[in-house]
């Protein structure tokens, strides 16, 4: 249980465009999603907390119109990242609280999505 | 500022070896502590989770909090070549309205030598 896929795994894209990035809980519901971001040799930040049908909360220094969040449904939240530029090539990573885990609420991770703007 | 710290590394221990990792934490209201482990170029996979002083074990791995002093540690016994990896200690904490987050150390890295 309490599997995260995340889609695309990897993405190149050219400086200006806009990529779009899903997190999806596949076996169960997920009312908050964590978007994170790591750079190489630096651990996980968080950019920001995503929570089904309300907007997502921001951590400071985050841009919130150039990484748009829509947690449009218990299952799913996507981070588009708008213009990206060189800098914003990262290690985006997901995760979702499994409200199933006792009160504890582990965070599970999906796998990432591996980001290189040109 | 939430804060967690952990050594980076590498510590290297050699196969069949006890590898102790260690982690402090600023923020003393912390109620949950977590170790995820993460290979190269892959997202984190949560190991454990504890809450309660003391030690608490789950085959290989050991947890072991101390609230008084807090830290919070992660010992695996008959490590392996396949344990190789960064290890994130992580920490709970109530960030208002019923939510919460977690604070991410920078992780240690770990080298079992066969």
């Amino acid at each position: 249980g309490a599997v995260v896929s995340q889609h695309p795994s990897w993405v190149i894209c050219k400086s200006g465009t806009s990529v779009k990035i899903e997190c999806r809980s596949l076996d169960f519901q997920a009312t908050t999603m964590f978007w994170y971001r790591q750079f190489p040799k630096q651990s996980l930040m968080l950019m920001a907390t995503s929570n089904e049908g309300s907007k997502a909360t921001y951590e400071q220094g985050v841009e919130k119109d150039k990484f748009l969040i829509n947690h449009a449904s218990l299952t799913l939240s996507t981070l588009t990242v708008t213009s990206a530029h060189p800098e914003d090539s990262s290690f985006y990573i997901c995760s979702a609280r499994d409200p199933g885990t006792g009160g504890y609420n582990e965070q599970f991770f999906g796998p990432g999505t591996r980001l290189t703007v040109l | 500022q939430k804060e967690v710290e952990q050594n980076s590394g590498p510590l290297s221990v050699p196969e069949g070896a006890i590898a102790s990792l260690n982690c402090t934490y600023s923020d003393r209201g912390s109620q949950s502590f977590f170790w995820y482990r993460q290979y190269s170029g892959k997202s984190p996979e949560l190991i454990m989770f504890i809450y309660s002083n003391g030690d608490k074990e789950d085959g290989r791995f050991t947890a072991q909090l101390n609230k008084a002093s807090q830290y919070v540690s992660l010992l695996i016994r008959d490590s392996q070549p396949s344990d190789s990896a960064t290890y994130l200690c992580a920490v709970k904490w109530d960030s208002g309205a019923g939510s919460y987050q977690l604070t991410f150390g920078k992780g240690t890295k770990l080298s079992v030598i066969p």
